[in-house]
């Protein structure tokens, strides 16, 4: 079962437009951790967000929100007034125990392709 | 600016034949991560290392992978022998051993074709 899941595969919007990035995630852990990295055109994922699961908080960075609901175990990314260089592969992430004691598991979603047009 | 360095960028062999992977962790990380990706798959978890030893390699084809740190400095992931089905980006991230919460910071990875 997929314990991270990003049903959008690939969006395009034209430049200026809000875009909102769906995250679904799966955990039996209590205390978890959900991340969001940024893979542009070079290729190397960059970390953008990590969210612990006592803070729902949403948070707000410039353009760049995130809406953090354990109700519908998702952690969702919104894009306000987006620009051509947010186009990238966005991943969520999430991070809980592993199988042994004292390790975990980081495990990424499939992503999501952003294609901003302008 | 520290960053993870992994070598080499592009890697065309045949199938058959041993591949190595470099990857090179910003200097005072103790966690390494391995992870492939593909279009089919995503970005699949093969191994990561704390302090140098293994904790998780459940990912790995053990048959034809291994993964390895012979220093803090260095860690390597090879296939012998490589299978056109490993076709695939190969990335290394390493991080501060922070726990659950730490944040990776990856390379720009490994292209590989097996033809």
């Amino acid at each position: 079962a997929q314990k991270v899941t990003q049903a959008q595969t690939e969006i395009s919007v034209v430049e200026k437009e809000d875009v909102t990035l769906d995250c679904v995630y799966e955990t039996r852990d209590t205390t978890y951790y959900l991340f969001w990295y940024k893979q542009p055109p070079s290729g190397e994922l960059v970390f953008l967000i990590r969210r612990n699961s006592f803070d729902e908080q949403n948070e707000i960075s410039g353009r760049y929100s995130w809406n953090f609901q354990k109700s519908t175990s998702s952690f969702n990314f919104t894009i306000t007034a987006s620009q051509v260089v947010d186009s990238a592969v966005y991943f969520c992430a999430l991070s809980e125990s592993g199988t042994t004691s004292g390790t975990y598991k980081y495990i990424f979603g499939t992503g999501t392709r952003l294609k901003v047009l302008a | 600016d520290a960053r993870v360095t992994q070598t080499p960028r592009h890697k065309v062999t045949e199938m058959g034949q041993e591949v190595t992977m470099r990857c090179q962790p910003i200097l005072g990380h103790n966690t390494v991560f391995w992870y492939r990706q593909t279009m089919m798959q995503g970005l699949e978890l093969l191994a990561y290392f704390r302090n140098r030893a293994p904790l998780d390699d459940s990912g790995m084809p053990k048959d034809r992978f291994s993964a390895e740190m012979p220093d803090a400095t260095l860690a390597t992931l090879k296939i012998q022998p490589s299978e056109p089905r490993d076709s695939a980006v190969y990335f290394c991230a390493s991080g501060l051993g922070q726990g659950r919460n730490e944040k990776l910071f990856f390379g720009s990875g490994t292209q590989l074709s097996v033809l």
